[in-house]
């Protein structure tokens, strides 16, 4: 167990709707990162927050969005939802900058 | 940006035999990390190591950074090693982290 919480673990959804995917990091850690993980596109790195800020941006869609909240929980918001964003997505989180622990995952399927 | 290729992509052991992962980005680096999702899809975190050599267990991992390579070592496998390894690395001075493809390791009994 990393002490990284992700909810919920699954999620079944149709095409157009909307989802929020949460995350609490290891106490003490103060950065908290998003992964999209897929067959066809392996594991993507979105976004990360340090101490409520957006600190860095990779592949995240302008339909996705995330914020870390002052008690460091952070969550993912997926919009307008295709086929395509089925997929494993991960939190992990650091102390600050350096070593990143990974919660268990959401798996989410879009019908 | 910085690219990672681990190799081989695939790799298939007897139990009891060893076998050596390798990582190659291609810019410098002040993170790098080794992970092991299992079947069940769950990434375990095997060492942090931008640079020198580790070892845990039977597993050890050295990273040569002025080379720009990274090598896990798995001696004497079991068949629950089975799974990917990822290689995962943040160029110096950057905040996102790049993941290798993967190798793909199947222990058979």
């Amino acid at each position: 167990d990393s002490g990284v919480t992700q909810t919920p673990k699954h999620l079944i959804t149709a095409t157009g709707q909307r989802v929020t995917l949460r995350c609490s990091p290891r106490s003490g850690d103060l950065s908290v990162y998003w992964y999209q993980q897929s067959l066809d596109q392996g594991l993507q790195f979105l976004i990360q927050y340090y101490n409520g800020e957006e600190r860095a941006k990779g592949n995240i869609l302008e339909r996705f969005s995330a914020q870390q909240f002052p008690d460091l929980h952070s969550e993912l918001n997926l919009s307008s939802l295709e086929l395509g964003d089925s997929a494993l997505y991960f939190c992990a989180s650091s102390v600050v900058h350096n070593e990143q622990f990974f919660g268990p995952g959401t798996r989410l399927t879009v019908l | 940006g910085i690219q990672v290729e681990q190799s081989p992509p695939d790799l298939i052991l007897q139990e009891g035999a060893n076998s050596t992962l390798r990582c190659n980005f291609s810019d410098s680096v002040n993170n790098l990390q080794w992970f092991h999702q299992n079947p069940w899809g769950q990434l375990i975190n095997l060492f942090y190591i931008p640079s020198g050599t580790k070892q845990n267990g039977r597993l050890s991992a050295t990273t040569v950074a002025t080379e720009r390579y990274s090598l896990l070592y798995i001696s004497s496998s079991q068949t629950t090693d089975s799974g990917v390894y990822f290689c995962a690395v943040e160029r110096t001075g950057g905040f996102k982290t790049i993941f290798g493809a993967g190798t793909r390791l199947f222990v058979k009994a």
